[in-house]
Order: structure tokens, then C-alpha cells, then sequence
């Protein structure tokens, strides 16, 4: 099974500030899919972005965007002007594209975000 | 809406019992997904389907099983053979595809076993 690490157990932004959280992962395929997902204190689990691996271009929603190193297996999220909101886990996930686990995700271990004022 | 039920949110266990979380969704999704969620771990997979009447094992399924009468539901027994059951269990759906379609959630149960 293909391993997804997020490094950084907890981070800390500045409100209106920007936020890189990382994430690599080891694979052998050459298509597959990343994700991230955030789950707020309610613990309901919300899909952030996703990125195809054949498309090199970095996927962007909004205020969040990422960097996606293929050659270096790296998957990094990117949140601008940070807002209080935003305080979360985030959770990287990749995907295998032949549909391995019957396209279930893999997650890595997540990130706790703190926003403060 | 369309979307994801889970319930009990909160589920407790007296140790030797077996209980049974329940999963329903409206999305007319083909896939369905169980996930346990421990502290400072991610998101493991313990069963899915991806039809009706059949399911496979995923890393941690020891312990716990499943059934796939209908598409809509897909019920979560865990068992007295689960050795350490209390956790946060999370179920969730999406289409088949080799696309980028996402898995949307549910608001999870929180098992505690007393």
C-alpha cells in the first residue's frame, strides 16, 4: 500500500497570513490522485483540492492551492489569507488510479492547523 | 439533501458485545467505504463495496464486519473479537470511476467501549 506522511503534526498561521502544510507520499505508479481534505472540530470531513498526477499544472481552489512535485513525490497545500475558519486537521490522501482497495483513500496521519487572531 | 447519515452519533460498548453502526446514503453512489479514526492517526480503512452483496477486506478489518444488501446501506458491526474498538468510525460513498470523484463523508459515530 501506497504511504502518505504529513511531517508537520501542528502548525500555526497568523490570521491573513499564508500556510504551507506538507505532504509526501511513495508510490510506484505513474497515475494516480491526491487530495486534501480538512475536518473541523465537528469532525465532518471536507474535500479542500485535488490533483491529478498526470496534470502538471497546480490545482487551485480560491484560497488554496498546492505544489505538486511529481519527481519529488510532494503534494504540499498552500492556504492564503489565512481566516479563523480555516482551523482544522488537514489530511493529505492519495488515490491509486487502477482503482486499488476499490478506490478507497490513503491517509496520512494530518496536521492540526491553528489560526489565531 | 442528498448525503450521508451515520448513526448513533455516540455509541457505548460494554466489553464481550458486539454493536452494529449504521450507514445510509442518498447518492445513488455505487462505492461505499468504512474508515476508523484513531488520535494522531489518519483515516484507516477497515471494508468496502462496491456492489451490492459484495465487499472486501481493507488494512485493519480484524475484528469487525460488514454486509451490502442494498446500495443505499452499508451497516458496521464491530465485534467482541475487535481488540481495541473505541474510535471514531467514519463511513463514506462515491462513484466508480477512474476519475478524480470524490468521497463524501459522513459525521461519523464515536465508539466507546466501557
Amino acid at each position: 500500500a501506497q504511504t502518505v506522511t504529513q511531517s508537520q503534526p501542528e502548525m500555526s498561521v497568523q490570521e491573513a497570513e499564508t500556510v504551507t502544510l506538507s505532504c509526501t507520499y511513495d508510490t510506484s505508479e505513474s497515475d494516480y490522485y491526491l487530495f486534501w481534505y480538512k475536518q473541523p472540530p465537528s469532525r465532518q470531513m471536507i474535500l479542500v483540492i485535488r490533483q491529478e498526477a498526470y496534470k502538471q499544472q497546480n490545482a487551485t481552489e480560491n484560497r488554496f492551492s498546492v505544489n505538486f512535485q511529481k519527481a519529488a513525490k510532494s503534494f504540499s497545500l498552500k492556504i492564503s489569507d489565512s481566516q479563523l475558519g480555516d482551523a482544522a486537521m488537514y489530511f493529505c490522501a492519495y488515490r491509486s488510479y487502477f482503482g486499488d482497495s476499490g478506490y478507497a483513500l490513503n491517509f496520512g496521519k494530518g496536521t492540526s492547523l491553528l489560526v489565531t487572531p | 439533501d442528498g448525503g450521508i447519515t451515520q448513526s448513533p452519533k455516540y455509541l457505548f460498548r460494554k466489553e464481550g458485545q458486539n454493536v452494529t453502526l449504521s450507514c445510509e446514503q442518498n447518492l445513488n453512489h455505487d462505492a461505499m467505504y468504512w474508515y476508523r479514526q484513531d488520535p494522531g492517526q489518519g483515516l484507516r480503512l477497515i471494508y468496502y463495496s462496491q456492489i451490492v452483496n459484495d465487499f472486501q477486506k481493507g488494512d485493519i478489518a480484524e475484528g469487525y464486519s460488514v454486509s451490502r444488501e442494498k446500495k443505499e446501506s452499508f451497516p458496521l458491526t464491530v465485534t467482541s473479537a475487535q481488540k481495541n474498538p473505541t474510535a471514531f468510525y467514519l463511513c463514506a460513498s462515491s462513484v466508480i470511476d477512474k476519475g478524480l470523484d470524490e468521497q463524501f463523508f459522513g459525521p461519523g459515530t464515536r465508539l466507546t467501549v466501557l
